[in-house]
């Protein structure tokens, strides 16, 4: 079952400019991740947020976290053509082997 | 650098061939994950292994199984496969409460 939603489904924007994704979850979760993943290859972990964090900056990303509205945000700054590939909220919501639950994703197109 | 490797990036198999995809993590990880993923559907867990020997069904484990005899392998078998197993089959593995490693994937096609 799916758990994370991301919106948008797709986005495109000009290389240097910031770029945000969402994510939506239904359940109560323990820790929220987002990874991304290129073209015809396998998820790579970005980042990993636990449900008593709010925010968490690694590099040019910034994750929020807001339980109270089941949502969090991925923002890249200062984008650039590396970072065209898609890129997934997973949640876990502490159950066996720290299953985690997947959105479908959201496509960034950096433009050069 | 720590690794999960899958045998193969692209196989080519007939409809009714039993199928192994193997999957080894060099991270002495208890937690190893089979997923596939659809346009549309995004990932979707299949089966998972939290030791040797251990196995939970995920999400869509119909048409499948798995084996982990060693730790650090764990094989997804499609027992008779059939044209809606064409898939990208992704493998990972993790040590929570870190994130997960994945492998390349395997582009399977059934005909």
């Amino acid at each position: 079952s799916q758990q994370g939603e991301e919106d948008p489904q797709a986005l495109s924007i000009q290389e240097g400019e910031n770029a945000t994704m969402n994510c939506s979850y239904k359940t109560s979760i323990n820790n929220l991740q987002w990874y991304r993943q290129n073209s015809g290859r396998g998820l790579v972990h970005l980042i990993l947020i636990r449900s008593n964090e709010r925010e968490k900056h690694s590099g040019r990303l910034r994750v929020t976290l807001d339980t109270s509205k089941k949502s969090s945000s991925l923002l890249i700054t200062a984008s650039r053509a590396a970072d065209t590939a898609s890129y997934f909220c997973a949640t876990n919501s502490g159950g066996g082997a720290d299953g985690l639950t997947f959105g479908k994703g959201t496509h960034l197109i950096i433009q050069p | 650098d720590v690794k999960v490797t899958q045998s193969s990036r692209y196989l080519v198999k007939r409809t009714g061939e039993k199928v192994f995809l193997e999957c080894v993590q060099d991270m002495d990880h208890e937690n190893m994950f089979w997923y596939r993923q659809d346009p549309g559907l995004g990932l979707r867990l299949i089966y998972f292994s939290y030791d040797v020997k251990m196995k939970e069904k995920g999400d869509i484990p119909e048409g499948y199984s798995v084996s982990r005899e060693k730790k650090e392998r764990f094989s997804l078998i499609l027992e008779s496969a059939s044209t809606n197993q064409t898939s990208m089959y992704l493998c990972a593995s993790s040590f929570p409460p870190r994130g997960y490693t994945f492998g390349s994937g395997t582009r399977l096609t059934v005909v």
